[in-house]
């Protein structure tokens, strides 16, 4: 089944202690992104990739961290994480066209994060 | 003022009646994206447009780029159809930019 995973789903962390929410696709997708998801503010982009060892800057990177060593996996990393990270993280991917623009995207199931 | 603004914000209907929601945005995209929140979080894509019109089952979507405008129909709404619906659009081939979306609820 073509899907986007994340995990974990829930995590409750206390300030300064380092995390790394995983993602992966197995559907040979490019691009890959983070989102962030909050009361009155929506979703924003944290990070994204176009392709292995390609990433860039969204809208809300401060505090994170992205890697793409493969194509299927794209971690999300929090090195000291601080309660106005408390949020919903959504993953997603999509396909390159030949017109070099990305089709739809598929979402991962989301990432509830607390932070104390 | 927000790149991306969506209205209403908030939206109730009777089973079976025609909704529309809008989409305004004020940059030069490449393509616009309707996305589906059910209640229990999940994000699906419901349309990706770069141009005109398409249409899934019951769903709608248009596009005028000159007006920078797109909206959303729904025709002969369902219970099920109770989500919260977001505009995105693309800048170039990268950012995703997105409205704070649209909650619809619609009663038996």
């Amino acid at each position: 089944e073509a899907q986007v995973t994340q995990n974990p789903r829930y995590l409750i962390t206390v300030t300064g202690k380092k995390l790394t929410v995983t993602c992966s696709q197995n559907m040979n997708h490019e691009y890959m992104s983070w989102y962030r998801q909050d009361p009155g503010l929506g979703l924003r982009q944290i990070y994204y990739s176009m392709n292995v060892e390609v990433t860039d800057k969204g809208d809300v990177p401060e505090g994170y961290k992205v890697s793409r060593k493969e194509k299927r996996n794209f971690p999300l990393i929090l090195e000291s994480p601080s309660p106005n990270q408390t949020s919903l993280y959504f993953c997603a991917s999509s396909v390159r066209l030949a017109s070099n623009n990305y089709n739809e995207q598929f979402f991962g199931p989301g990432t509830r994060l607390t932070v104390l | 003022k927000n790149e991306v603004e969506q209205s209403p914000q908030n939206l109730t209907a009777q089973e079976g009646e025609f909704i529309t929601i809008n989409c305004s945005y004020s940059v030069g995209i490449s393509a616009l994206h309707w996305l589906q929140q059910h209640p229990g979080g999940g994000i699906v894509s419901l349309f990706m447009l770069s141009s005109g019109k398409k249409k899934h089952g019951r769903l709608i979507a248009t596009i005028n780029i000159q007006e920078k405008h797109s909206s959303l129909h729904i025709t002969a709404s369902h219970p099920r159809d109770s989500a919260v619906y977001i505009c995105a659009v693309r800048l170039g081939t990268d950012k995703l930019i997105f409205g704070t979306g649209t909650r619809l609820q619609v009663f038996p």
